[in-house]
């Protein structure tokens, strides 16, 4: 089945610095999403990307569909406490059917 | 508005027993999905229901089974449990596909399931 590879695997950065993570896969997805994951919680979704090279925005978050299909970023700006947490990107192939294909998750740490 | 309960938070069990999983759905929303997610790993996908039918199913094997109901609350069943069924349960749910926004889960805190 199709392989989501998150880098990095964690992080650990200052309070105020931006982050940036990505997501590659080795089969297209007709959509890319961005969820995180505090501990004892279930994902929340954070974007949602639908279109081949678009960019969308969420407060201090940026995240991109890569125009090969097969990849995706995140970014974070100026980054607070609460960031803490594990980012986790999702494909979808096919429509019809909520199957996301999650990535492996990058932990990140903020330091006060 | 009602966000997605999951129950039990946890519960323990032993290699060839089996267990129910519940959940309800956000309200207004009509399709439930059921992921596995082990420790250290990303959700893996089981199953999705809509309208009381199964209509999407991941890489598990038919001892693993559900329901949905009317209301559009959900079951997971798991026969003859392994211990590799270790792991957290979540039960997400969404509007339907026909939506025009397919992937965007609500997801429950998830049921932690022990097998030992």
């Amino acid at each position: 089945g199709q392989q989501l590879n998150q880098s990095p695997q964690s992080m650990f950065i200052q309070e105020g610095e931006d982050v940036s993570m990505n997501c590659t896969s080795s089969s297209i997805f007709n959509t890319w999403l961005w969820y995180k994951q505090d501990p004892g919680e279930g994902p929340v979704l954070l974007i949602a990307l639908y279109k081949a090279g678009e960019l969308t925005s969420n407060g201090r978050l940026t995240a991109q569909f890569g125009i090969t299909r097969k990849d995706s970023f995140l970014n974070i700006s100026a980054s607070i406490p609460s960031d803490v947490g594990i980012y986790f990107c999702a494909g979808l192939y096919q429509t019809g059917a909520n199957n996301l294909f999650f990535g492996t998750g990058t932990r990140l740490t903020v330091i006060p | 508005e009602t966000g997605v309960t999951q129950s039990p938070t946890h519960l323990i069990k032993t290699r060839g027993q089996q267990v129910t999983l519940r959940c309800s759905s956000q309200s207004g929303h009509n399709t439930v999905s059921w992921y596995q997610q082990a420790l250290g790993q990303g959700p893996q996908f089981i199953f999705q229901y809509y309208r009381e039918e199964e209509n999407g199913r991941g890489n598990f094997p038919p001892r693993f089974s559900g329901l949905q109901f009317p209301n559009y609350s959900s079951e997971l069943n798991v026969n003859a449990l392994e211990l590799d069924d270790s792991a957290l349960y979540l039960c997400a749910s969404s509007l339907s596909f026909l939506s025009g926004r397919p992937g965007e889960l609500f997801f429950g805190e998830g049921s932690r399931l022990t097998v030992l």
